[in-house]
């Protein structure tokens, strides 16, 4: 079974610096996928970025950006110029590509509030 | 993009009743999942919802207390059985055109039962 893991529970950042939000996972497979997703107080959960995982290039979506290390099995969400809307819960997710059981499910990290102050 | 409609956005709910929660989709989809969010914690997959036969159920949930119903490709339903206080969470319908495309969430379901 997969695990994700989002150890900061909180962080906060200014508006117009960056951030940089922490996730590791753990897994046997080789060929996967992992995204980050937003929910704001709305609950609409929003998907921010995704990285396939025998892509070596790390995903870009404007201002936000991964740091993608396959072999230490971490996957961080980098956000710059930080915006008042950005303010919401992060999830980070892991969807294993292997088929079987385990097709097209999500395991979600902890989560990590983001708050953006002005 | 899919687009998802999910019924009731709240509910409060007396314990020992149950609610029916709703999942429409504006296209046919492959995959529809159930989530399920307690009071500030993450994601737990609940189900999968199969087009036309029985539910395939994540360790610690069982059908008898959510019995799921797909009955086309754009629909399907969750209900919460017998409910308790501990049942209280927001909970969310996935849905998947295919491995290649990125999973698009309903906008919950926020239950109460007291």
């Amino acid at each position: 079974a997969q695990t994700v893991t989002q150890s900061q529970p909180e962080m906060s950042v200014q508006e117009a610096e960056t951030v940089t939000l922490s996730c590791t996972y753990d897994t046997s497979e080789s060929n996967y996928y992992l995204f980050w997703y937003k929910q704001p107080p709305s609950r609409q959960m929003i998907l921010v970025i995704r990285q396939e995982a025998y892509k070596q290039q790390n995903a870009t979506e404007n201002r936000f950006s991964v740091n993608f290390q396959k072999a230490a099995k971490s996957f961080s969400l980098k956000i710059s110029d930080s915006q008042l809307g950005d303010t919401a819960m992060y999830f980070c997710a892991f969807m294993s590509n292997a088929g079987g059981t385990s097709y097209g499910k999500l395991t979600f990290g902890q989560g990590t509030i983001l708050t953006v102050h002005p | 993009s899919a687009v998802i409609s999910q019924k009731p956005s709240r509910d409060i709910c007396q314990r020992g009743t149950s609610l029916t929660i709703q999942c429409q989709v504006d296209s046919q989809v492959t995959m529809m999942f159930w989530y399920r969010q307690q009071p500030g914690q993450s994601l737990t997959l609940i189900a999968t919802a199969n087009q036309g036969s029985e539910a395939t159920y994540e360790s610690g949930f069982v059908i008898d207390k959510f019995p799921i119903s797909r009955p086309n490709l754009t629909f399907s339903t969750l209900t919460v059985s017998n409910m308790s206080p501990e049942d209280s969470s927001i909970y969310l319908c996935s849905v998947r055109e295919d491995m290649n495309t990125e999973a698009f969430f309903g906008q919950g379901t926020r239950l109460t039962v007291v």
